[in-house]
């Protein structure tokens, strides 16, 4: 079963330019989220997107816009490049999960967790 | 609101002994928490989570963390700390579960052979 995965690994940008990160959620799941880890950081959330439309929002500017697919998958785009862009731009995906969860049991809690990509490393400079 | 509060950016223990990563929360309704761990240039991985259930959460790699409404906490605990166990860890919190999480600013273990 492929987890969720995002491309591409590594990206550098200079201010002012235009970035697109995709993301394609695991298998079964149907919701992407989207976050921002700067350096030294704990993750910062982004936004949610489910059934196609954005269903939560952090505080981010409008320069953050994505999109979802009706494969699931999804696309963060970022406009106008800032320095402060700089980090590692993490897709978690949750939602109708087929298979076995080793923590559900454990937990006795539900299945509908989000699980997380290897992230997008992204340089402004 | 929700918010998250790890005590302690750096915690370094001997390999064998036991570990004690806090988190303390703040949420206007029952939370739900969750600890993820994350080794150098990798993405988040679920180390366990509670959801209302058992207080007291078993996850992956021996680790365990124990729900204390009245202490507003969710410490995560392993008995004897392994050098595999060094990464950064991070707690988090959400109203439901897939709803959005609220993360602390981790707490970076090292482990001492």
């Amino acid at each position: 079963d492929a987890g969720v995965t995002q491309s591409p690994t590594h990206l550098i940008k200079t201010r002012g330019q235009q970035v697109t990160l995709r993301c394609s959620p695991k298998s079964g799941h149907d919701t992407v989220s989207w976050y921002q880890q700067a350096l030294g950081q704990g993750p910062q959330f982004i936004f949610q997107y489910y059934e196609e439309e954005e269903r939560q929002r952090g505080n981010f500017p409008d320069r953050f816009s994505g999109h979802q697919f009706p494969n699931y998958s999804s696309e963060l785009n970022v406009n106008a490049l800032l320095l402060g862009d700089s980090a590692l731009y993490l897709c978690a995906s949750s939602g109708r999960f087929r298979g076995s969860d080793p923590l559900g049991a454990a937990s006795g809690g539900s299945t509908d967790t989000q699980y997380f990509g290897p992230g997008t490393r992204l340089t402004v400079l | 609101a929700q918010s998250v509060t790890q005590l302690g950016s750096h915690v370094s223990v001997s390999e064998g002994a036991l570990v004690l990563l806090r988190c303390n929360y703040s949420s206007s309704v029952p939370p739900y928490l969750f600890w993820y761990v994350q080794y150098p240039n990798q993405g988040l991985q679920l180390l366990l989570k509670y959801t209302s259930a058992a207080t007291l959460v078993k996850g992956i790699n021996g680790f365990e963390a124990e729900f204390k409404k009245s202490e507003t906490s969710f410490h995560l605990t392993k008995p004897s700390a392994h050098m595999s166990d060094a990464a950064e860890y991070f707690c988090a919190v959400s109203f439901a579960p897939g709803e959005k999480l609220t993360f602390g600013t981790g707490t970076r273990l090292t482990i001492i052979p």
